[in-house]
């Protein structure tokens, strides 16, 4: 199995602090993507990023992706409360657009 | 634009009893996919279907679980008989190739 593994399971900061969390899978990928999930709600897509980028940002979200070490990371800066979800990373096989949901880290940002 | 849109949101039901979940993708998304979330198993993909056709139906637990998409805007997944163990929040997503997962709010399922 591709699943990704998220680390760690859960996270709890005060707000304003940066939250990272960790993401491993086994085999060669297409693309990485990471999703958040409000509770009781659907996942919402964050950021994907290809297989042959190391880095990306969207506003306060910044994903790395390391293939030789197969893994990657979403590091979310100056959190708020808002911010307080479980966070998936997803991989997929490539060339089949099947995805590989890992088991999330919970995060809680204290106000 | 509207989202992935699934029906009912809750369905509270008997055991033995059929059980049918809807889902309405996003228009124009060629691909669609059902996904169970429990919290021993996390998020697990069902089935996915390419252009109204089931391409893997791997995920899916055993011959009591069944899923259509008679056209590009409608799937069900439907569950006959159903059981306890099959309580689960269900998810419905729908994408282009290589492009993020549009997913649902959910059907929260419980077979009592």
């Amino acid at each position: 199995s591709q699943q990704g593994e998220e680390d760690p399971q859960a996270l709890s900061i005060q707000e304003g602090e940066n939250a990272t969390m960790n993401c491993s899978y086994k085999t060669s990928i297409n693309n990485l993507q990471w999703y958040r999930q409000n509770s009781g709600r659907g996942l919402v897509h964050l950021i994907l990023i290809r297989s042959n980028e190391r880095e990306k940002h969207s506003g306060r979200l910044r994903v790395t992706l390391d293939t030789s070490k197969k893994s990657s990371s979403l590091l979310i800066t100056a959190s708020r409360a808002a911010d307080t979800a479980s966070y998936f990373c997803a991989t997929d096989e490539y060339n089949f657009n099947k995805f590989y949901f890992g088991s999330g880290t919970k995060l809680n940002v204290k106000p | 634009d509207a989202g992935v849109i699934q029906s009912p949101r809750h369905e509270v039901t008997e055991m033995g009893q059929e059980v049918t979940l809807r889902c309405k993708p996003i228009s124009g998304h060629d691909y669609l996919f059902w996904y169970r979330q429990t919290m021993m198993r996390g998020l697990e993909l069902l089935i996915y279907f390419n252009n109204n056709v089931p391409i893997d139906d791997s995920g899916m637990p055993e011959d009591r679980f069944s899923a259509k998409m008679p056209n590009a805007s409608f799937s069900t997944l439907k569950i006959q008989p159903s059981e306890p163990r099959d309580s689960a929040v269900y998810f419905c997503a729908s994408s282009l190739w290589d492009q993020p997962q549009h997913f649902g709010d959910g059907t929260r399922l419980s077979i009592l």
